[in-house]
């Protein structure tokens, strides 16, 4: 199984921030990776497929970059609505698995 | 609009089996692979199962093969997951998702409010 490691596990950030998170993959996955915002008692909502395609509708603050193993969203300028969990998560192979989260709180 | 709506949670005894289904609208449900993930409470997502198109193809993480059936009804735009012997580590909230395109791009753009299932005795 491809394991999926995002760090870090807890961000800390201001409103207008930029801000990184990485997610590192066991073994090559080209770009077939996902990142996934969360909040508390939602659904996830895909904010990033394919490593660097928006969703249509997601705001431009969010992109995704990488490829092979080692990935990153970037939010360019934080937004109170970005305080969440994020996720990212692999599909070249089954089973299908997701990074443990990242947290992004208020500092 | 693009909705998913699951139903069929609830409490069961180890050992014990439900059905979960989910009932999609505002697409063509026979067009997109289909997804069930779950999300024990305070922990991450975990994917369980999909299904393609026409059912002919499904795939399973390893905990629950052998336990879990996923299955979809096109005629109803229904998606389903009969889960037998069910252990105490199944408790989730489970959620159905879309495959983000029609050609088997396994990310997920549209998912439900999901539904809580508790095993204990």
């Amino acid at each position: 199984d491809i394991q999926m490691t995002q760090s870090p596990s807890t961000l800390s950030a201001s409103v207008g921030d930029r801000v990184t998170i990485t997610c590192r993959a066991s073994q090559s996955i080209s770009t077939w990776l996902a990142w996934y915002q969360q909040k508390p008692g939602k659904a996830p909502n895909l904010l990033i497929y394919k490593a660097s395609s928006l969703k249509s509708g997601v705001p431009s603050r969010f992109s995704g970059s990488g490829s092979g193993t080692e990935f990153t969203l970037t939010i360019s300028s934080l937004q109170p609505d970005d305080f969440a969990t994020y996720y990212c998560q692999h599909y070249i192979s089954y089973p299908l698995t997701f990074g443990g989260g990242t947290k992004v709180e208020i500092k | 609009e693009v909705q998913l709506v699951e139903s069929g949670g609830g409490l069961v005894q180890p050992g014990g089996s439900l059905r979960l289904s989910c009932v999609a609208s505002g697409f063509t449900f026979s067009s997109n692979w289909m997804t069930w993930v779950r999300q024990a409470p305070g922990k991450g997502l975990e994917w369980v199962a999909n299904i393609n198109q026409d059912g002919s193809d499904t795939n399973y993480v390893d905990s629950v093969k052998g336990r879990f059936i996923i299955s979809r009804d096109n005629a109803k735009n229904s998606l389903h997951l009969q889960m037998n012997s069910l252990r105490v580590g199944d408790t989730a909230v489970y959620y159905c998702a879309r495959d983000t395109t029609k050609s088997g791009d396994h990310s997920y753009d549209y998912w439900g409010q999901g539904t809580l299932v508790t095993v204990s005795s």
